[in-house]
């Protein structure tokens, strides 16, 4: 059973930064892209980064570009996302998904919450 | 980037009602749609990928169809499990990668 599980999310101070974490199991983590998507509260989806099984390609919402990072490691079946300079804007519950085909997001975690908030 | 218009933005309607949502793209995106179910509290699930493949596991009177701009989702008998909110998403070519605004199935 594939599952996928963030956590690291939190209360956060405009400014600050927070590190996100996707644990995967029930698959062959190394095959598959990885994304990270968010909903503010209220809010429809919004997609916010991917990356391919070997690291090779790298892609970023213009919204967080240069702020957030994506990453990966495939010997811990886990994806990350380290996020600096957080914006009350970036408010939302952060999920981790797994892409079977290019941009379609075929399994979801449960999501983490990150508040950015003073 | 690729703009996604869904409508209608709620709609109400009965267990075992037809219920159709549509989703316009600009400009054409083939058939690279996809169509998602978000209960409250809970992850989006994959329904339909490129435009008319049901995911595996979902129930058949899930439907979508369209290609091009226009794209539907048709559920054919609404089941009480059904009242949830529908996402349409691009996966055209390259990122970004864009949802609809999302359509509210209640009662």
């Amino acid at each position: 059973e594939v599952q996928l599980v963030e956590s690291g999310g939190g209360l956060v101070k405009p400014g600050g930064s927070l590190r996100l974490s996707c644990a995967a199991s029930g698959f062959t983590f190394s095959s598959y892209s990885m994304n990270w998507l968010r909903q503010a509260p209220g809010k429809g989806l919004e997609w916010v980064s991917s990356m391919s099984s070997s690291s090779t390609y790298i892609y970023y919402a213009d919204s967080v570009k240069g702020r957030f990072t994506i990453s990966r490691d495939n010997a811990k079946n886990s994806l990350y996302l380290q996020m600096n300079s957080l914006r009350v804007e970036d408010t939302a519950v952060y999920y981790c998904a797994r892409s079977d085909i290019g941009g379609v997001f075929a399994y979801w975690g449960q999501g983490t919450l990150v508040t950015v908030s003073s | 980037d690729i703009q996604m218009t869904q409508s209608p933005s709620s709609l109400s309607a009965s267990v075992g009602d037809r219920v159709a949502i549509t989703c316009r793209t600009s400009p054409s995106i083939s058939s690279s749609l996809n169509w998602y179910q978000q209960k409250p509290g809970k992850a989006p699930k994959l329904l339909i990928y490129a435009a008319s493949s049901l995911q595996s596991g979902v129930p058949s009177r899930f439907s979508g169809s369209g290609s091009g701009t226009d794209f539907t989702l048709t559920i054919s008998s609404l089941q009480p499990e059904d009242f949830a909110t529908y996402y349409c998403q691009q996966s055209y070519s390259a990122p970004p990668w864009t949802f609809g605004q999302g359509t509210k199935v209640e009662f």
